[in-house]
């Protein structure tokens, strides 16, 4: 049973339009989630988190949204680059209230850039 | 700066040899953890560790072995190799126990035959 969902495998987006990234959960006990970024043959890279106590995060290019009620996050990334062009990770974590977790991933989308 | 350094890239192993992965971090960070990637999967958590002599498993941890005796080193053992544990495996460590990004190394490619 996937907890998080990412429901498109790719993404093809013109260069300097906006990319939207989707992602679904279905656990209410997580409460931290991440956007992984991730180049071929290299381990992945952080790009932007949110606690559920917010609904938007903001860094530069990349926004993430959270909606809690829907659970559904998405990430903005304006404008978009060819350096862009990866396999983007949603990530969450939970709160069982024993400290320490590791995260629950989604399968990925390959945001494609054309130029 | 190395941060999450792993060795080795690449391992072939014929079915029930054993090996260890090895993974060391440089920024001090309790909270390490190795996850696996399957072709078109995410990462799955195998083994998690908060610090220095605490292990616990993770979604995935049958077949695996972990230990911590350092804050620095947190390597994954395959007891018996079998095909099923064909994979690309990576290792992570945090700077604090929960909501905070992991840091991840480049990944080991293992084919077990």
């Amino acid at each position: 049973d996937q907890q998080v969902k990412q429901n498109s495998p790719s993404l093809s987006v013109q260069e300097g339009r906006i990319s939207i990234l989707n992602c679904d959960y279905t656990n209410s006990m997580f409460d931290y989630f991440l956007w992984y970024k991730k180049y071929p043959a290299e381990g992945p890279t952080f790009l932007i988190s949110i606690s559920s106590i917010k609904d938007k995060n903001e860094d530069g290019r990349f926004t993430v949204f959270l909606n809690k009620s829907a659970k559904h996050l998405s990430l903005h990334i304006v404008p978009s680059q060819p350096g862009d062009s990866a396999v983007y990770f949603c990530a969450a974590s939970e709160d069982d209230g024993g400290g320490a977790d590791g995260l629950t991933f989604g399968k990925g989308t390959h945001l494609i850039i054309q130029p | 700066n190395a941060g999450v350094t792993q060795t080795p890239k690449f391992q072939v192993l014929k079915t029930g040899q054993s090996m260890t992965l090895q993974c060391a971090q440089d920024m001090n960070h309790e909270y390490m953890s190795w996850y696996r990637q399957d072709p078109g999967m995410g990462l799955r958590l195998i083994h998690y560790s908060v610090g220095a002599g605490i292990t616990d498993q993770g979604e995935v941890p049958n077949g695996y072995n972990v230990s911590r005796s350092t804050t620095e080193d947190f390597p994954l053992r395959l007891l018996s190799a079998a095909p099923s544990q064909t994979s690309v495996y990576f290792c992570a460590s945090n700077p604090g126990w929960r909501n905070t990004e992991a840091f991840f190394g480049q990944g080991t490619r293992l084919t077990v035959v």
